[in-house]
């Protein structure tokens, strides 16, 4: 099975704009799971998605959103960027929400650089 | 809230030598703890999880232990070996639908 896809792998933007990331799951894979890796806080939970549903969400301002697709695909969009939402975005997928064996499958994660 | 700590930031031992990396967490026992490696510039890959009934999980070299009094699972390599290097992370989730929380990892260098 392919891994889980994230595009794009970089990007680059200025404060103020907005941008949309796009994560492909594992296919069979229904929960789809955003993190924010920075160095100074390490790995930070966004939201979670299962078949559609915004499951759970982590403490980020309403700037940051997400949606999930009938196909699982998932995509997250942050408004008014800030200096401080340059981070690596990890998608994570898993074949249930809250299983007890819900390995989660990372991507190769999305390089946000806001200038 | 529930916190998640991995106590040492970088860890550097020789090569063949045993790894044993800490993880702490506080307020109630999670329902099972998960220790993931990340290399640089790639997303964390999953190695083992243990179970909060399990004591001990094995994999190859790897061992994962889970202390409900301490509160505590220790994560070790046996015979590391240079390709090992990497950043080790552990996260939990409590059951049913809660978050998934991660530690700040724990960069491992083993030293030829």
């Amino acid at each position: 099975k392919a891994g889980v896809t994230q595009t794009p792998r970089y990007l680059i933007k200025t404060r103020g704009q907005q941008v949309t990331l796009s994560c492909s799951p594992i296919s069979g894979h229904r929960s789809v799971s955003w993190y924010q890796q920075t160095p100074g806080q390490g790995l930070q939970f966004l939201f979670e998605y299962f078949s559609e549903t915004q499951r759970n969400k982590g403490n980020f301002p309403g700037r940051f959103s997400g949606r999930q697709f009938s196909n699982s695909r998932s995509e997250m969009n942050v408004s008014t960027l800030e200096l401080g939402d340059s981070a690596l975005y990890l998608c994570a997928s898993s074949e249930l929400a809250g299983g007890h064996t819900d390995t989660q499958y990372f991507g190769p994660g999305t390089r946000l650089t806001v200038l | 809230s529930q916190k998640i700590e991995q106590n040492s930031e970088a860890l550097n031992i020789q090569e063949g030598k045993t790894a044993t990396l800490t993880c702490n967490y506080t307020n109630y026992s999670p329902a099972y703890l998960q220790w993931y490696r990340q290399d640089p510039g790639r997303g964390p890959v999953f190695l083992l999880l243990i179970r909060e009934n399990e004591k001990e999980k094995r994999k190859e070299r790897l061992k994962v232990t889970f202390d409900t009094t301490l509160k505590q699972s220790l994560f070790h390599i046996t015979a590391s070996q240079p390709a090992d290097s990497a950043t080790y992370l552990c996260a939990r989730r409590t059951g049913g639908y809660q978050k998934v929380t991660f530690g700040t990892g724990t960069k491992l260098q083993v030293i030829p």
